[in-house]
């Protein structure tokens, strides 16, 4: 399976931040490379599709960069809402997700 | 509108058995790639297992060999048989729908359920 490494772990911000998280693949996968935010008690849901591509209805505050084994993931303002855990997931082969990122407020 | 809804979750001692079921509505079951996907105390998400619209299967290595994934679409239901279960098992278990698959493979969830716990404790 490829292996999803995202980093930080975790990360602590100020509202009106930029913030940046990554995934790292173990092997190429172009563009097949999706984000997540998950709010516990709630489903996971789809921001970013394909790397770059920005669901329906989601902030463009979000946004997603690279392809190959290297990506980006970037809230260009952070607003209190955004407290969550962020994953990348990959389906070049058997999906896998990243280890997730857990996001909070200073 | 679509709707997932798991049942089965519970307590079961190391080395037991447990078999989750989730019930699909409000699209047609038969036509989608269908997926567990689990979240352990604490831990982050891991896809373990898919079934394709022609019933095609796979598992993460986590689980091969004890799990079974398995669909009736007269039913429109999806099944989790786990065998052998372990303590690192305890995990709540997503179903969820895939829109679309890639070299038979799912892509994303655009769908999820909202959950069974399972908790493997002696």
């Amino acid at each position: 399976d490829i292996q999803m490494t995202q980093s930080p772990s975790s990360l602590s911000a100020s509202v009106g931040d930029r913030v940046t998280i990554t995934c790292q693949a173990s092997q190429d996968i172009s563009n097949h490379l999706h984000w997540y935010q998950h709010k516990p008690g709630k489903a996971p849901e789809l921001l970013i599709y394909d790397a770059f591509n920005l669901e329906a209805g989601v902030p463009s505050r979000f946004s997603g960069s690279g392809s190959g084994t290297h990506f980006t993931f970037t809230i260009s303002s952070l607003q209190t809402e955004d407290i969550a855990t962020y994953y990348c997931q990959q389906y070049n082969l058997f999906p896998t997700f990243g280890q997730g990122t857990k996001l909070e407020i200073e | 509108q679509v709707q997932l809804v798991e049942s089965g979750g519970g307590l079961v001692k190391p080395g037991g058995s447990l078999r989750l079921s989730c019930a699909a509505s409000g699209f047609t079951f038969s036509l989608y790639y269908m997926s567990w996907i689990r979240q352990a105390p604490g831990k982050g998400l891991e896809w373990i297992s898919y079934i394709s619209d022609s019933d095609t299967k796979y598992y993460a290595d986590s689980v091969k060999g004890r799990f079974t994934i398995s669909r009736d679409t007269t039913r429109n239901s999806l099944y989790l048989q786990m065998n052998s279960l372990r303590a690192e098992d305890t995990a709540v278990y997503y179903c969820a729908r895939a829109p679309s698959s890639y070299k038979g493979s799912p892509t994303s969830i655009d769908y999820w359920g909202q959950g069974a716990l399972v908790t493997v404790s002696s």
